[in-house]
């Protein structure tokens, strides 16, 4: 089994600020973690995946995600919040050698940046 | 959203009526997956097909049914069944592997009195 946890519904942060969005995962084994945002009423976009190797993974638009394997984590992080970034972000894990490709989401977190 | 087709954007139907969502994608993708997303609930996987004519149900399949003919189309059909079947639907779709990303379509919004 496989399982992810977002454990704040929502996060406010000041435009300029540094911002993080935390995930916890749970699967027995290793990984492959992914991180995606939404903007009302559209799809998901990817922003960028941890698969192996260097646990600071850089994605798009300037967000990053540093991989704990100890604590289970994979926060999302970005240095200077715009006010763009407000959107819905989703963390989501696979096993890796699992036999299908399916994803496993969290429920999502709702990042507001306050300009 | 580029790549992966979704119609109708939105979708109105009487209950106790099947209704069928489109997905199509032209990027040579050879699995396909359909979440519903609810409020709060994040993204539940219905469906999901990683080979032409193969598919597997999700955590949430009943309901729902599903064909994958060929391999840039995989058609929801929201049958009668589904006791709550207002919802937003997404298709996604990658390459095969268990290390790839999904690309999502841009959404159907099914609402359903």
């Amino acid at each position: 089994a496989q399982s992810v946890a977002q454990p704040e519904d929502q996060v406010n942060v000041a435009e300029g600020n540094p911002l993080t969005v935390k995930c916890t995962y749970s699967v027995s084994g290793n990984p492959y973690l992914f991180w995606y945002v939404q903007y009302p009423n559209r799809g998901l976009q990817f922003l960028l995946k941890y698969i192996t190797g260097d646990n600071l993974v850089k994605g798009s638009y300037g967000f990053e995600a540093e991989f704990n394997k100890s604590q289970t984590s994979f926060h999302l992080k970005k240095p200077s919040a715009l006010v763009s970034d407000s959107a819905l972000y989703f963390c989501a894990v696979r096993r890796v050698g699992a036999g299908s490709y399916q994803l496993t989401f969290g429920k999502g977190t709702k990042l507001s940046v306050i300009p | 959203d580029g790549g992966i087709t979704q119609s109708p954007k939105y979708l109105f139907r009487k209950e106790g009526q099947n209704v069928t969502l489109s997905c199509e994608q032209n990027l040579n993708h050879d699995a396909m997956y359909w979440y519903r997303q609810d409020p709060g609930q994040g993204l539940r996987l219905i469906y999901y097909s990683q080979i032409v004519n193969d598919f597997q149900k999700g955590d949430i399949a009943e309901g729902y049914s599903v064909s994958r003919e060929k391999k840039e189309s995989f058609p929801l059909t929201v049958t009668s069944a589904q006791k709550n079947p207002t919802a937003f639907y997404l298709c996604a779709s990658s390459i095969g592997g268990a290390s790839y990303e999904q690309y999502f379509g841009p959404g159907t919004r099914l609402t359903v009195t």
